[in-house]
């Protein structure tokens, strides 16, 4: 019972190094998501993919890119780290056309940016 | 865009006690669900209770249940015989049924249980 898994759990970068955070979820899911969570802000949709094949931007995509690998893994790239993309990155998926598609979340990614 | 308001960053409760979680929302549509995460010290995120604007009645999970009203775009969470595992960040989250790919989610409240 996996669910939805990233890996890595924690990152130190250096500003203007690059990093992928991957994620894989098992539940047979359409939509997948990334988030950030930042103190006092709760989570903001950094960007989302809802199918296979296809991406969108979320509320703050700048600094950011994203592979929609398969329908199981959907991929978070940071070209060029800046310490404001310090933070601590969550991978969810749902499904898109089915109830209330309620979003089940991977355990989280804390990333530190120097 | 929707937009979700926790006004209370933190909360105490003693254990046993009810306590209660605000969340006020701004939308103008009239088809949503609503939902309250909890995020225990390990960070991960897990569903507490779920809500469809479309029902009249509250939703309840064993000691979580909340007050939905949709006049007012209040969906408060609240949370009976507190345990000391109930300690955690709690997060409202509000999901469009037109446009289901954007979670808008509360800044959090931190909720305290006091043996």
């Amino acid at each position: 019972n996996a669910g939805v898994t990233q890996t890595p759990k924690f990152q130190v970068l250096k500003t203007g190094q690059s990093m992928t955070l991957q994620c894989a979820q098992d539940m047979n899911h359409n939509s997948m998501y990334w988030y950030r969570q930042d103190p006092g802000m709760g989570l903001r949709l950094i960007y989302y993919s809802a199918s296979e094949g296809t991406t969108d931007k979320g509320e703050v995509p700048n600094g950011y890119n994203v592979s929609r690998l398969n329908k199981r893994e959907f991929s978070l790239r940071l070209e060029s780290a800046a310490p404001s993309q310090t933070s601590v990155y969550f991978c969810a998926s749902s499904y898109r056309d089915r109830g209330p598609g309620e979003l089940f979340f991977g355990e989280g990614s804390r990333l530190t940016v120097l | 865009a929707q937009t979700v308001t926790q006004s209370q960053p933190e909360m105490s409760v003693q254990e046993a006690e009810t306590v209660t979680l605000s969340c006020t929302y701004d939308t103008s549509e009239s088809d949503y669900y609503l939902f309250w995460y909890k995020q225990p010290p390990s960070r991960q995120m897990i569903l507490v209770i779920r809500q469809e604007a479309y029902k009249q009645q509250n939703a309840t999970e064993n000691r979580f249940s909340v007050n939905f009203q949709k006049a007012a775009k209040s969906f408060s969470l609240k949370i009976s015989d507190s345990q000391l595992g109930d300690a955690a960040m709690y997060f409202c989250a509000y999901r469009s049924a037109k446009n289901n790919n954007d979670m808008r989610f509360g800044a959090g409240t931190r909720l305290t249980v006091k043996p």
